[in-house]
Protein backbone atom coordinates (compact mmCIF):
# COMPACT_ATOMS: atom_id res chain seq x y z
CA UNK A 1 0.00 0.00 0.00
CA UNK A 2 1.79 3.42 -1.03
CA UNK A 3 0.87 6.50 0.74
CA UNK A 4 0.77 10.09 -0.03
CA UNK A 5 3.16 11.46 -2.16
CA UNK A 6 3.93 14.92 -3.33
CA UNK A 7 6.18 16.77 -5.47
CA UNK A 8 8.49 18.31 -5.27
CA UNK A 9 9.29 18.45 -1.93
CA UNK A 10 11.16 22.12 -2.47
CA UNK A 11 10.76 24.96 -4.92
CA UNK A 12 11.56 28.18 -4.40
CA UNK A 13 9.98 31.25 -6.58
CA UNK A 14 10.28 34.95 -6.92
CA UNK A 15 6.94 36.78 -5.62
CA UNK A 16 4.14 37.65 -8.67
CA UNK A 17 5.06 33.65 -10.40
CA UNK A 18 2.82 31.33 -10.47
CA UNK A 19 3.54 27.78 -8.80
CA UNK A 20 2.27 23.85 -9.67
CA UNK A 21 2.26 21.42 -6.66
CA UNK A 22 1.64 18.09 -7.03
CA UNK A 23 0.01 15.28 -4.70
CA UNK A 24 -0.45 11.10 -5.41
CA UNK A 25 -3.29 9.86 -3.24
CA UNK A 26 -3.05 7.01 -0.97
CA UNK A 27 -3.90 3.94 -2.57
CA UNK A 28 -8.01 3.42 -2.33
CA UNK A 29 -8.70 6.74 -1.57
CA UNK A 30 -10.91 9.26 -3.41
CA UNK A 31 -10.55 12.87 -1.36
CA UNK A 32 -7.71 15.28 -1.41
CA UNK A 33 -7.18 17.83 0.84
CA UNK A 34 -4.23 21.05 0.93
CA UNK A 35 -2.88 22.46 4.02
CA UNK A 36 -1.08 25.48 4.60
CA UNK A 37 1.64 25.29 7.10
CA UNK A 38 3.42 28.05 8.22
CA UNK A 39 6.95 27.97 10.20
CA UNK A 40 6.09 27.38 14.39
CA UNK A 41 2.06 27.02 12.96
CA UNK A 42 -0.69 23.93 12.80
CA UNK A 43 -1.24 23.58 9.22
CA UNK A 44 -4.26 25.71 7.60
CA UNK A 45 -7.22 24.18 5.71
CA UNK A 46 -7.13 25.35 2.15
CA UNK A 47 -9.86 23.34 0.19
CA UNK A 48 -10.83 19.30 -0.49
CA UNK A 49 -11.26 17.86 -3.84
CA UNK A 50 -13.80 14.55 -3.53
CA UNK A 51 -15.15 13.12 -6.81
CA UNK A 52 -13.22 15.61 -8.93
CA UNK A 53 -14.89 18.69 -7.77
CA UNK A 54 -14.23 21.36 -4.86
CA UNK A 55 -16.29 20.07 -1.70
CA UNK A 56 -15.52 22.81 0.64
CA UNK A 57 -12.88 25.82 0.88
CA UNK A 58 -10.71 27.54 3.69
CA UNK A 59 -10.07 31.28 4.00
CA UNK A 60 -7.67 31.45 0.91
CA UNK A 61 -8.24 33.82 -1.65
CA UNK A 62 -8.84 32.36 -5.30
CA UNK A 63 -5.59 32.45 -6.28
CA UNK A 64 -5.11 29.62 -4.54
CA UNK A 65 -6.90 27.08 -6.99
CA UNK A 66 -6.78 23.05 -7.33
CA UNK A 67 -7.84 20.14 -9.57
CA UNK A 68 -8.37 16.75 -9.06
CA UNK A 69 -8.15 13.80 -11.47
CA UNK A 70 -9.48 10.82 -12.09
CA UNK A 71 -7.26 9.02 -10.74
CA UNK A 72 -7.48 11.35 -7.55
CA UNK A 73 -4.77 12.35 -7.95
CA UNK A 74 -4.21 16.25 -7.05
CA UNK A 75 -2.38 19.52 -7.98
CA UNK A 76 -2.85 23.20 -6.15
CA UNK A 77 -1.88 26.01 -8.08
CA UNK A 78 -0.97 29.70 -6.65
CA UNK A 79 -0.96 32.49 -8.62
CA UNK A 80 0.72 36.11 -8.12
CA UNK A 81 2.75 34.38 -5.09
CA UNK A 82 3.36 36.55 -2.46
CA UNK A 83 6.15 36.50 0.16
CA UNK A 84 3.32 35.42 2.49
CA UNK A 85 2.93 32.40 0.64
CA UNK A 86 5.90 30.73 2.01
CA UNK A 87 4.98 27.49 3.81
CA UNK A 88 4.93 23.95 4.07
CA UNK A 89 2.21 22.67 1.59
CA UNK A 90 0.39 19.58 2.45
CA UNK A 91 -1.65 16.95 0.88
CA UNK A 92 -3.86 14.62 2.58
CA UNK A 93 -6.05 11.75 1.37
CA UNK A 94 -8.60 10.17 2.79
CA UNK A 95 -11.72 7.76 1.81
CA UNK A 96 -15.67 9.37 1.63
CA UNK A 97 -14.44 13.59 2.22
CA UNK A 98 -12.55 12.61 4.90
CA UNK A 99 -14.85 11.46 8.13
CA UNK A 100 -12.81 8.48 8.66
CA UNK A 101 -9.15 10.27 8.75
CA UNK A 102 -6.45 11.95 6.55
CA UNK A 103 -2.84 10.25 5.79
CA UNK A 104 -0.69 13.04 5.10
CA UNK A 105 2.17 13.29 2.88
CA UNK A 106 5.29 15.00 3.24
CA UNK A 107 5.04 18.51 1.88
CA UNK A 108 6.41 20.77 -0.64
CA UNK A 109 8.29 23.41 1.19
CA UNK A 110 8.09 26.83 -1.14
CA UNK A 111 9.75 29.60 -0.36
CA UNK A 112 8.95 32.91 -2.04
CA UNK A 113 11.35 35.26 -2.30
CA UNK B 1 -15.70 28.33 13.78
CA UNK B 2 -13.97 25.48 15.99
CA UNK B 3 -11.02 26.47 17.69
CA UNK B 4 -8.32 24.32 19.10
CA UNK B 5 -5.78 25.62 21.68
CA UNK B 6 -2.65 23.61 22.71
CA UNK B 7 -0.98 23.98 25.67
CA UNK B 8 2.46 24.34 26.68
CA UNK B 9 3.96 25.16 23.43
CA UNK B 10 7.05 23.80 24.34
CA UNK B 11 8.00 20.70 27.00
CA UNK B 12 11.33 19.77 28.01
CA UNK B 13 12.00 16.61 29.62
CA UNK B 14 14.25 14.22 30.75
CA UNK B 15 14.52 10.42 29.53
CA UNK B 16 12.03 8.92 31.49
CA UNK B 17 10.10 11.93 33.25
CA UNK B 18 6.70 10.81 32.39
CA UNK B 19 4.48 14.06 31.49
CA UNK B 20 0.52 15.53 29.67
CA UNK B 21 0.21 17.38 26.82
CA UNK B 22 -3.24 19.48 26.95
CA UNK B 23 -5.84 20.22 23.61
CA UNK B 24 -8.05 22.03 24.67
CA UNK B 25 -11.37 22.81 21.78
CA UNK B 26 -14.69 24.64 21.18
CA UNK B 27 -17.04 22.81 18.22
CA UNK B 28 -20.37 23.34 17.20
CA UNK B 29 -20.41 19.08 17.17
CA UNK B 30 -17.54 16.66 18.01
CA UNK B 31 -16.97 14.51 15.11
CA UNK B 32 -13.54 13.19 16.08
CA UNK B 33 -10.48 14.77 17.43
CA UNK B 34 -7.03 13.70 16.39
CA UNK B 35 -3.97 13.70 17.28
CA UNK B 36 -0.76 13.51 15.00
CA UNK B 37 3.33 13.51 15.50
CA UNK B 38 4.93 16.16 13.09
CA UNK B 39 8.90 15.73 12.80
CA UNK B 40 10.92 18.51 11.68
CA UNK B 41 10.34 19.51 7.60
CA UNK B 42 7.88 16.39 7.16
CA UNK B 43 4.07 15.36 7.41
CA UNK B 44 1.91 15.08 10.27
CA UNK B 45 1.97 11.28 10.96
CA UNK B 46 -1.46 9.90 12.62
CA UNK B 47 -1.60 8.84 16.02
CA UNK B 48 -5.07 8.76 17.44
CA UNK B 49 -8.50 9.71 16.65
CA UNK B 50 -11.13 9.88 19.51
CA UNK B 51 -15.30 10.57 19.04
CA UNK B 52 -16.50 10.36 22.41
CA UNK B 53 -16.18 11.80 25.78
CA UNK B 54 -14.75 8.83 28.14
CA UNK B 55 -13.25 7.42 25.01
CA UNK B 56 -9.47 6.11 25.94
CA UNK B 57 -6.66 4.55 23.40
CA UNK B 58 -2.78 3.41 23.96
CA UNK B 59 -0.20 3.11 21.91
CA UNK B 60 3.34 2.37 23.43
CA UNK B 61 4.28 4.78 25.57
CA UNK B 62 1.37 7.06 24.61
CA UNK B 63 -2.40 7.66 25.48
CA UNK B 64 -4.53 9.83 24.61
CA UNK B 65 -7.71 10.80 26.77
CA UNK B 66 -11.07 12.67 25.52
CA UNK B 67 -13.79 14.96 28.10
CA UNK B 68 -16.52 17.09 26.51
CA UNK B 69 -14.13 20.31 26.61
CA UNK B 70 -10.59 18.81 25.95
CA UNK B 71 -8.13 15.81 25.28
CA UNK B 72 -4.69 15.15 26.86
CA UNK B 73 -1.79 13.03 25.49
CA UNK B 74 0.09 11.54 28.45
CA UNK B 75 3.45 10.04 27.61
CA UNK B 76 5.06 7.84 30.22
CA UNK B 77 8.56 7.61 30.40
CA UNK B 78 9.21 8.95 27.25
CA UNK B 79 12.41 8.75 24.78
CA UNK B 80 14.75 10.66 23.02
CA UNK B 81 12.75 9.17 19.68
CA UNK B 82 9.57 10.44 21.13
CA UNK B 83 10.91 14.36 20.68
CA UNK B 84 8.67 16.08 18.08
CA UNK B 85 5.68 18.70 17.57
CA UNK B 86 2.46 17.28 18.77
CA UNK B 87 -0.44 18.41 16.76
CA UNK B 88 -4.07 18.18 17.63
CA UNK B 89 -6.90 18.72 15.08
CA UNK B 90 -11.24 18.52 15.60
CA UNK B 91 -12.89 17.35 12.30
CA UNK B 92 -15.59 19.62 11.18
CA UNK B 93 -18.22 17.82 8.63
CA UNK B 94 -21.25 18.52 6.98
CA UNK B 95 -22.96 17.19 4.07
CA UNK B 96 -22.27 20.40 1.76
CA UNK B 97 -19.12 21.37 2.41
CA UNK B 98 -17.19 18.05 2.72
CA UNK B 99 -14.95 17.92 5.82
CA UNK B 100 -11.68 19.73 7.50
CA UNK B 101 -9.22 19.20 10.20
CA UNK B 102 -8.93 22.48 12.58
CA UNK B 103 -5.59 22.14 14.03
CA UNK B 104 -4.07 24.02 17.24
CA UNK B 105 -0.42 25.06 17.16
CA UNK B 106 1.36 22.60 18.22
CA UNK B 107 3.58 21.09 21.20
CA UNK B 108 7.13 21.07 20.90
CA UNK B 109 8.34 18.17 23.10
CA UNK B 110 11.98 17.48 23.51
CA UNK B 111 13.04 14.85 25.91
CA UNK B 112 16.89 14.79 26.69
CA UNK B 113 18.82 11.62 27.48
Amino acid sequence: ETGVTQSPTHLIKTRGQQVTLRCSSQSGHNTVSWYQQALGQGPQFIFQYYREEENGRGNFPPRFSGLQFPNYSSELNVNALELDDSALYLCASSLSRGFYGYTFGSGTRLTVV
Amino acid sequence: EDQVTQSPEALRLQEGESSSLNCSYTVSGLRGLFWYRQDPGKGPEFLFTLYSAGEEKEKERLKATLTKKESFLHITAPKPEDSATYLCAVLDSTETSGSRLTFGEGTQLTVNP
